[in-house]
């Protein structure tokens, strides 16, 4: 069956490193998101992707970078992680003609000490 | 941004009860979706609606796009433990559904004994 993962599942780092939170999806779907989920706030957008080498910034995309090499991968990155990153990271996919369809994983949750 | 409103924020019912909540937005949706997510799981899709004044079922589950467009309402009937969890509304933030989607702050539903 077709599923998106996300991995890790659990994360523990310190303020300053570089973290990369993988996704993967085995829809064959061209858009791919990510998604931080804080208690008082719900999901928030962080950036998008429309496609291999399109990548799009989202209501709170600083701090974070994605790059889309193939269909299946949206890998997102931390630069410099910060306390404020501390959050549970939600990736999703959908496909280009039924609008608004987003499937999620199963999400990662990421603190920074 | 589009901003979904909520209510309840949270409802402790008995199981067997029906159960209302419902979704505000200041602007017009073309879409609604309807998820629910579990605890350490990612939201999971139950109903989308597309056009004004449609109502769908899914199960114990109906939705309907209120003709205003900017109003959807999620009712459960004879609710079971099972049912526990946060409902969101969600819609497309822009008119085509590729973009990202914009989510309410969530409905929990508690099941009380």
């Amino acid at each position: 069956d077709a599923e998106i993962t996300q991995s890790p599942r659990h994360k523990i780092t310190e303020t300053g490193r570089q973290v990369t939170l993988a996704c993967h999806q085995t829809w064959n779907h061209n858009n791919m998101f990510w998604y931080r989920q804080d208690l008082g706030h719900g999901l928030r957008l962080i950036h998008y992707s429309y496609g291999v080498q399109d990548t799009n910034k989202g209501e709170v995309s600083d701090g974070y970078s994605v790059s889309r090499s193939n269909t299946e991968d949206l890998p997102l990155t931390l630069e410099s992680a910060a306390s404020s990153q501390t959050s549970v990271y939600f990736c999703a996919s959908s496909e280009s003609i039924i609008g608004g369809r987003q499937y999620f994983g199963p999400g990662t949750r990421l603190t920074v000490l | 941004g589009q901003q979904l409103n909520q209510s309840p924020q949270s409802m402790f019912i008995q199981e067997g009860e029906d159960v209302s909540m419902n979704c505000t937005s200041s602007s017009i949706f073309n879409t609604w979706l309807w998820y629910k997510q579990e605890p350490g799981e990612g939201p999971v899709l139950l109903i989308a609606l597309y056009k004004a004044g449609e109502l769908t079922s899914n199960g114990r589950l109906t939705a309907q796009f209120g003709i205003t467009r900017k109003d959807s309402f999620l009712n459960i009937s004879a609710s079971i433990p099972s049912d526990v969890g946060i409902y969101f509304c969600a819609g497309p933030d822009s008119g085509g559904g590729a973009d990202g989607l914009t989510f309410g702050k969530g409905t929990h539903l508690i099941i009380q004994p």
